[in-house]
C-alpha cells in the first residue's frame, strides 16, 4: 500500500519564526489533506490539496503530485500553532486516507 | 467547515463490559464514515470503513466481532467495543467523508480506559 512519510518528526521554534513541514508519498494520489491535531486530540482540517498551492492566513501548502510530495508552510509562528501536524493521502485506486507519522511542533514564547 | 461530533468524549469501564461510541455528521450526509485508533504519540491507524446500509470493511488485523460497526443512517455511525479489555484502552476517532468536497472531517475523539 501507499507509504506516507513526514519530516521532521519534531520541531521546536521560537515564536515568530517560519517553518516548512514535508510530506512524501510513494504512489499517485487523488486526495491529500493536512491536519493539525490540537492538545485535546481534535484533528482540524487545514488544507485539501491533491495538487497546486493554497494559502490560508499564515499557513500555505503546496503539493507537487508528479514528484510525490507536499509542503506545509507556517509563517510567523505562534504558541497556538503547537501540536502535531499530519498529512494524509489517498491513492487513485483506494478509498482510504493513509496518515503519515506526523510532525510534532512546539512553539516557544 | 463541516462538523462531526462524537460521543462520549471520555469513558471508563470495567473489563468485560461493552462500550458504544457514536459518530455524527451534523451538517452534511455521509455515506462513508471511518473509524481510527490512536495510541499515545503515534499516528492514526484506520480500523474500518463504515458504509451506510451495508457491512463495514475492516482492516487487516482488526477483529470484527470485537469492534462492531453500524451505519444505520447517513449521519450516524456507531462503534461498539465488545467485552472490552485493558489492551483496548485507546483514543478512538471517527471521520465522515463529505463527497461534495471529497474531504474527510474528524470528530473530537473518544478516550476509552478499560480497568
Amino acid at each position: 500500500g501507499i507509504q506516507v512519510e513526514q519530516s521532521p518528526p519534531d520541531l521546536i521554534l521560537q515564536e515568530g519564526a517560519n517553518s516548512t513541514l514535508r510530506c512524501n508519498f510513494s504512489d499517485s494520489v487523488n486526495n491529500l489533506q493536512w491536519f493539525h491535531q490540537n492538545p485535546w486530540g481534535q484533528l482540524i482540517n487545514l488544507f485539501y490539496i491533491p495538487s497546486g498551492t493554497k494559502q490560508n492566513g499564515r499557513l500555505s501548502a503546496t503539493t507537487v503530485a508528479t514528484e510525490r510530495y507536499s509542503l506545509l508552510y507556517i509563517s510567523s509562528s505562534q504558541t497556538t500553532d503547537s501540536g502535531v501536524y499530519f498529512c494524509a493521502a489517498r491513492m487513485d485506486s483506494s478509498y482510504k486516507l493513509i496518515f503519515g507519522s506526523g510532525t510534532r511542533l512546539l512553539v516557544r514564547p | 467547515g463541516a462538523v462531526v461530533s462524537q460521543h462520549p468524549s471520555r469513558v471508563i469501564c470495567k473489563s468485560g463490559t461493552s462500550v458504544k461510541i457514536e459518530c455524527r455528521s451534523l451538517d452534511f450526509q455521509a455515506t462513508t464514515m471511518f473509524w481510527y485508533r490512536q495510541f499515545p504519540k503515534q499516528s492514526l491507524m484506520l480500523m474500518a470503513t463504515s458504509n451506510e446500509g451495508s457491512k463495514a470493511t475492516y482492516e487487516q488485523g482488526v477483529e470484527k466481532d470485537k469492534f462492531l460497526i453500524n451505519h444505520a443512517s447517513l449521519t450516524l455511525s456507531t462503534l461498539t467495543v465488545t467485552s472490552a479489555h485493558p489492551e483496548d484502552s485507546s483514543f478512538y476517532i471517527c471521520s465522515a467523508w463529505d463527497s461534495s468536497t471529497d474531504t474527510q472531517y474528524f470528530g473530537p475523539g473518544t478516550r476509552l480506559t478499560v480497568l
